[in-house]
């Protein structure tokens, strides 16, 4: 298996666009992890899904985020509309049963919102 | 609330020995991790445990004390490439699955 792949993997784009990462998870895991990572909050988790479905979006910062997860081997994590406070590293993870077992992670997406 | 305390930043000596302390406070408890992070890289997983005690994996160990909320990652005979930053990482509660990191530890290594 290639791993988590994500894309892209740098994205810079203006206030207020439309932003669209990408994240397709390791076959066969069944949970699937968006995490955004600065240098002042760490690694924050935004949402996870079991099975395609959501099931923690606590970590969603605001409406301007949403997340989905169509089928076992996609996901998207959405930002509308973006601000400059959304750059971030953006990291995917995918993981059989995460609270026993290791995490993978993706590259993740540098986003810079100018 | 979940809290995860690990220090900033550490710089030890190449050859040398180093321990990463990690503390926390969860509301529950399901197993802790230690992840290396390299600069501009994605985490990747170095150890995991439930039980108290120490588990052994080369020149890496990580240390679990459930009553005191701690642990630790001892790294042994440090190489240059052990420069990175190690995050710890708790699973909080146990009818759920997300795992909650600390900021983690950057770890210089000299010469």
């Amino acid at each position: 298996d290639a791993g988590v792949i994500q894309s892209p993997r740098h994205e810079v784009t203006e206030m207020g666009q439309e932003v669209t990462l990408r994240c397709k998870p390791i076959s066969g895991h069944d949970y699937l992890f968006w995490y955004r990572q600065t240098m002042m909050r760490g690694l924050e988790l935004l949402i996870y899904f079991n099975n395609n479905v959501p099931i923690d979006d606590s970590g969603m910062p605001e409406d301007r985020f949403s997340a989905k997860m169509p089928n076992a081997s996609f996901s998207t994590l959405k930002i509308q509309p973006s601000e400059p406070r959304d750059s971030a590293v953006y990291f995917c993870a995918s993981s059989l049963t995460p609270a026993n077992t290791e995490a993978f992670f993706g590259q993740g997406t540098r986003l810079t919102v100018v | 609330g979940q809290n995860i305390d690990q220090p900033t930043e550490m710089t030890a000596t190449e050859g040398a020995i180093v321990q990463i302390n990690c503390t926390y406070q969860t509301s529950g408890f399901n197993g802790l991790f230690w992840y290396q992070q390299h600069a501009g890289e994605a985490p990747t997983f170095l150890s995991y445990n439930v039980l108290d005690g120490l588990e052994e994996k080369g020149r890496f160990s990580s240390f679990l004390s459930r009553s005191k909320g701690y642990s630790y990652l001892l790294l042994k005979e440090l190489q240059m490439k052990d420069s990175a930053s190690y995050l710890c990482a708790v699973s909080p509660e146990n009818r759920d699955d997300k795992i909650i990191f600390g900021k983690g530890t950057r770890l210089h290594i000299l010469p």
